[in-house]
């Protein structure tokens, strides 16, 4: 069964920091990846996505994140967080053809301080 | 603005009882998924409704069942309710012949069994 492992709960950083969130995949055929944030009171919003090619892409409000395939892994990345970056954030991936059916982590709460 | 409505935003119900929560695609949408997101964990995919049928269904028994309406509007219907039943619900909606991406969600309704 396909599974996402996101290896961080709780990450606190401070302002200016990098941030880096691990998220890990199973599922032996070809998928879909993203990552999605929930900013505190609103709805879970696309942050970025990998179908195919270039295996780094870039999101909204300077994210990115890297597909490894030989490693199973989608790392989330950003080189400098805000305090407006607090919030949680979900690695999901679907099978090529489910769309709407798609496979959470269990999220990473990122709190930044001022 | 979401796009996606769900309503109640809050709900209170007693173990055994049943109960319904409601979901307005976003304008244009024609499919409507469902997930069950508990404390502390990231969305759980239940099902999902196309043409007025399930299309797809996650791991969930059979006291959770729904229904779509030809506006596309759906609603999740849980019977005899547990405990462990209390969590968040999410809708989003999405076009069957749109990309993973097109994956709209709710607040969610969130429920609370006792």
């Amino acid at each position: 069964a396909q599974s996402v492992s996101q290896h961080n709960h709780h990450v606190i950083l401070s302002e200016a920091a990098s941030l880096e969130l691990g998220c890990n995949y199973s599922y032996g055929g070809t998928v879909n990846l993203f990552w999605y944030v929930q900013y505190p009171g609103q709805h879970l919003q696309l942050l970025l996505k990998y179908f195919s090619g270039d295996p780094l892409v870039k999101g909204i409000k300077g994210f990115e994140a890297e597909f490894i395939k030989s490693k199973f892994s989608f790392n989330l990345r950003k080189p400098s967080v805000q305090w407006s970056d607090t919030a949680e954030y979900f690695c999901a991936v679907n099978a090529i053809g489910s769309q709407g059916n798609l496979i959470f982590g269990k999220g990473t709460k990122l709190s930044v301080k001022p | 603005d979401a796009g996606v409505t769900q309503s109640p935003t809050h709900l209170i119900k007693t173990r055994g009882q049943q109960v319904t929560l409601r979901c307005s695609p976003k304008s244009g949408h024609d499919t409507v998924s469902w997930y069950q997101q508990a404390l502390g964990q990231g969305p759980q995919f239940i099902f999902q409704y196309y043409e007025e049928e399930e299309r797809q269904r996650g791991n969930f028994p059979d006291r959770f069942s729904g229904h779509q309406f030809p506006n596309y509007s759906s609603e999740l219907n849980v019977n005899a309710l547990l405990l462990g039943d209390s969590a968040l619900y999410l809708c989003a909606s999405s076009l069957v012949t749109g990309p993973p991406e097109s994956l709209h969600f709710g607040n969610g309704t969130r429920l609370t069994v006792t």
